[in-house]
């Protein structure tokens, strides 16, 4: 069993539609949570991070960590064609002496938003 | 700003060839990694440094070395490249092991 799992997706919805990406993880370790978006042919960029539980909202970015059920979730809402892309959760425990703050991604999940 | 910077973008190599894929940040940033993305594998880490000097192995380490002689820079070397090295390299920096990863937009590396 992987770690971190993720849909893969594709997943395809109209212009306006709220998006939900999720991802589920083993290690009750994590601490620390991403979300990246990477567009065709360039590198992951960062959106959102936060360490706790709850929300974290940016514009129409919500990302949501439930720590006791081991998921995490992305929301996007009025998704724009702009937002088509691959989007990876990422999470590791944090730094401390007993690890390295290594990364670990999801497979990834592919968006496409039709106008 | 240039962030990280990788070259090259493109490259086709021959089965047992070797070479060096560049990295590079301007952000003073002492972690530094290389990942691999394969379809349906995600992103995989193959070295990393905690600063200059330092390195280690990752998950999928087999086949490349890597060295920190400076801050900037942080190259992988491909010893003798083998089809199954056929990926995509991303190369990240951080300014620490609780912050986020920068990426630069990676090395489409082929071996025939």
């Amino acid at each position: 069993q992987k770690e971190v799992e993720q849909d893969p997706g594709p997943l395809s919805v109209p212009e306006g539609a709220i998006v939900s990406l999720n991802c589920t993880y083993s290690n009750s370790a994590f601490q620390y949570f991403m979300w990246y978006r990477q567009y065709s042919r360039k590198g992951p960029e960062l959106l959102m991070y936060t360490y706790s539980s709850g929300n974290k909202e940016d514009g129409r970015f919500t990302a949501q960590v439930d720590k006791s059920s081991k998921y995490i979730s992305l929301f996007i809402r009025d998704s724009q064609p702009s937002d088509s892309a691959t989007y990876l959760c990422a999470m590791s425990p944090l730094h401390g002496s007993s690890n390295t703050g290594k990364l670990i991604f999801g497979q990834g999940t592919t968006l496409q938003v039709k106008p | 700003n240039a962030g990280v910077t990788q070259t090259p973008k493109f490259q086709v190599l021959k089965t047992g060839q070797s070479m060096t894929l560049q990295c590079a940040q301007d952000m003073n940033h002492e972690y530094m990694s290389w990942y691999r993305q394969d379809p349906g594998m995600g992103l995989r880490l193959i070295h990393y440094s905690v600063g200059a000097g330092i390195t280690d192995q990752g998950e999928v380490p087999n086949g490349y070395n890597v060295s920190r002689s400076t801050t900037e820079d942080f190259p992988l070397r491909l010893l003798s490249a083998a089809p199954s090295q056929t990926s995509v390299y991303f190369c990240a920096s951080r300014q620490d092991l609780n912050q986020p990863q920068h990426f630069g937009d990676g090395t489409r590396l082929s071996i025939l």
